[in-house]
Formats: C-alpha cells, sequence, structure tokens
C-alpha cells in the first residue's frame, strides 16, 4: 500500500514567520509531487509541483524535493492569516498516474 | 473559479432517495475524477474517467454508480446511501490521465449528509 504522510497539525505561525510545510512518501519511484491548498469549504488548488531533487521558488512559496529521503517540503515566506488552510501533498506512485494524497496539514497563521 | 463546476453545493437526503451530483468542466481536459473527502481522512479516489471510459473503479460499492456521457461532464448517482457515505464529494479533471505529472484541477465539491 503506498503512502503518503503529513502532519496533521495544527501547525500555528506568527504572521510575517516562515511556514515549514513536511511530506513523506514511501515509493522511492514516484516522479511528480503537488501541493494543493484547501480553504474551508472550498476546493483543493494547485499551488506547487515538483519533479526534481532541489528547491523550486514560486513567490512566496519554495518546495523542496529530496528523492533520497522521500521527502518534500512546502515553504512559505512571509506567512500572511491568508495563508490559513489545509496543505494537501499528492503524489503519483511510479507507475500509475492517481494521486495518493496525505491528510494534509492545518496551518493557523496568527496575526 | 477553477474551471470545475459542482452542483449542487450541498445535498440533505434519506437513506432510500436517489439523487446525482453533477459536475461540469471548462478546461478542455480528457479525463474527469471522483473522489470522497471525509473528516480527518485523505482525499479517496473514486472513479477515473479518460476520454469517457472508465478506467478506475477503486472498490466503491455499487451505491454510488458514475456516468460520464462526454469529456466535459461526470455525474455520480447515489441510490440507498448510509450515513457514513456523509462526506465531501470532490470533482477533478486533468489533461489526460495517463501523461505523467499532469496537475488536476478540482471543483468546490458537494457537501453530502444522509440522514
Amino acid at each position: 500500500q503506498k503512502e503518503v504522510e503529513q502532519n496533521s497539525g495544527p501547525l500555528s505561525v506568527p504572521e510575517g514567520a516562515i511556514a515549514s510545510l513536511n511530506c513523506t512518501y514511501s515509493d522511492r519511484g514516484s516522479q511528480s509531487f503537488f501541493w494543493y491548498r484547501q480553504y474551508s469549504g472550498k476546493s483543493p488548488e494547485l499551488i506547487m509541483s515538483i519533479y526534481s531533487n532541489g528547491d523550486k521558488e514560486d513567490g512566496r512559496f519554495t518546495a523542496q524535493l529530496n528523492k533520497a529521503s522521500q521527502y518534500v517540503s512546502l515553504l512559505i515566506r512571509d506567512s500572511q492569516p491568508s495563508d490559513s488552510a489545509t496543505y494537501l501533498c499528492a503524489v503519483p506512485p511510479s507507475g500509475t498516474y492517481k494521486y495518493i494524497f496525505g491528510t494534509g496539514t492545518r496551518l493557523k497563521v496568527l496575526a | 473559479e477553477t474551471g470545475v463546476t459542482q452542483t449542487p453545493r450541498h445535498l440533505v437526503m434519506g437513506m432510500t432517495n436517489k439523487k446525482s451530483l453533477k459536475c461540469e468542466q471548462h478546461l478542455g481536459h480528457n479525463a474527469m475524477y471522483w473522489y470522497k473527502q471525509s473528516a480527518k481522512k485523505p482525499l479517496e479516489l473514486m472513479f477515473v474517467y479518460n476520454f469517457k471510459e472508465q478506467t478506475e473503479n477503486n472498490s466503491v460499492p455499487s451505491r454510488f454508480s458514475p456516468e460520464c456521457p462526454n469529456s466535459s461532464h461526470l455525474f455520480l448517482h447515489l441510490h440507498t446511501l448510509q450515513p457514513e457515505d456523509s462526506a465531501l464529494y470532490l470533482c477533478a479533471s486533468s489533461q489526460e490521465e495517463k501523461l505523467q505529472g499532469q496537475p488536476q484541477h478540482f471543483g468546490d465539491g458537494t457537501r453530502l449528509s444522509i440522514l
């Protein structure tokens, strides 16, 4: 059974701080990794995708991938109260195109 | 606006009722998905359609019956549901199922409550 694990939180950070969200996955052959943000009562929204080891930056968001250690992280710099949401990690196992989702980490940014 | 529209947004039904959930995507995608999201559990894939053909049924009980008349529309027909079926049902679409690394785009979901 392929798995994707996240700490459910809540993770509380003060406004302006860096929020660090982590995700580990069990399939060593996975090639693509996605972070979604889901506000309460709304749909998951894709915010980052990453395919290669290392960092990928997009505005205040940075995704970090380490395939050897089988983890992918999302850093949010200068956190804002509007970043308060649940962040879902999705990883298709090798040989399949279907996402396996983690349970999500609830982030609270305190004003 | 995600380009994926689901109706209704909320649905309350009794266990003996029959109802349908509707999903429409305006993104020109060829793959569509139904997911179930329950509290404190990961998103569970239920069904996948690729070019109108069902390619995945993730051991879903027969009281859930999907229908995909074309690449833009997806339905989930519900019949004699159980209280444990109460959840958020999400529809998603992607360019094509068999393209690795394709992001999925989600609708806002239907919040289903079974009495």
